[in-house]
């Protein structure tokens, strides 16, 4: 059971929009810490896509947007794209017991 | 352009020691960041496994403290992770990472990923 609770699987088709959500509590987002999202493209490992809650690396295209809100965050994706097609985690830190980077489930995103 | 390369054993015996390497390139690990170690077991999420600073101080998961350690040899550019007595549960694709330099340890992002090396746990 992760800290932070994602969707196990989204789905949608070429252009549509989708997002995922990442839902913690009081000793985690909503003690304030920013959430940061990753991209696991199948058989290779995970790549920063949003960090800060909303902020994009160099290179991610804007299609990808990211929101925070109380205890809870969201990746938005616009413009759904067949090599979209992947793992999505979000990240934060907990302050329970001795604090921890903690991740969320994963979810798995199909491009219909 | 910051790589990072894991290596070592993809086979470890129960109750044996699980030891792990990462070289670091286009980066001198002295220069700051923290280094540290993810793991994902097969068709399973991501787990935090740890971090350190290259003047010594470690952040482990507090679930795998009590086995956990990490090091850093600055003069080869590269640092170890070691996981002692290893069950099944253990068995994952290790990543090492580098991690932004906040505070607290571990709140930051992780802006550069090694390819990850799967240690299997079996006899």
């Amino acid at each position: 059971q992760s800290v932070l609770t994602q969707p196990p699987s989204v789905s949608g088709a070429p252009g549509q929009r989708v997002t995922i959500s990442c839902t913690g509590s009081t000793s985690n987002i909503g003690a304030g810490f920013d959430v940061h999202w990753y991209q696991q493209l199948p058989g290779t490992a995970p790549k920063l896509l949003i960090y800060d809650n909303t902020n994009r690396p160099s290179g991610v295209p804007d299609r990808f947007s990211g929101s925070k809100s109380g205890t809870s965050a969201s990746l938005a994706i616009t413009g759904l794209q067949a090599e979209d097609e992947a793992d999505y985690y979000c990240q934060s830190y907990d302050v329970s017991l001795t604090g921890s980077k903690v991740f969320g489930g994963g979810t798995k995103l199909t491009v219909l | 352009q910051v790589q990072l390369q894991e290596s070592g054993p993809g086979l470890v015996e129960p109750r044996e020691t699980l030891s792990l390497t990462c070289a670091v390139s286009g980066y001198f690990i002295s220069s700051g960041y923290y280094w540290g170690w993810i793991r994902q077991p097969p068709g399973k999420g991501l787990e935090w496994v740890g971090i350190i600073y290259h003047r010594g101080p470690t952040y482990y998961n507090p679930s795998l403290k009590s086995r956990v350690t990490m090091s850093v040899d600055t003069s080869k550019n590269r640092f170890s992770l070691k996981l002692s007595s290893v069950t099944g549960a253990d068995t994952a694709v290790y990543y090492c990472a580098r991690e932004e330099l906040v505070g607290p340890a571990g709140r930051g992002r992780v802006d550069y990923w090694g390819q990850g090396t799967l240690v299997t746990v079996s006899s």
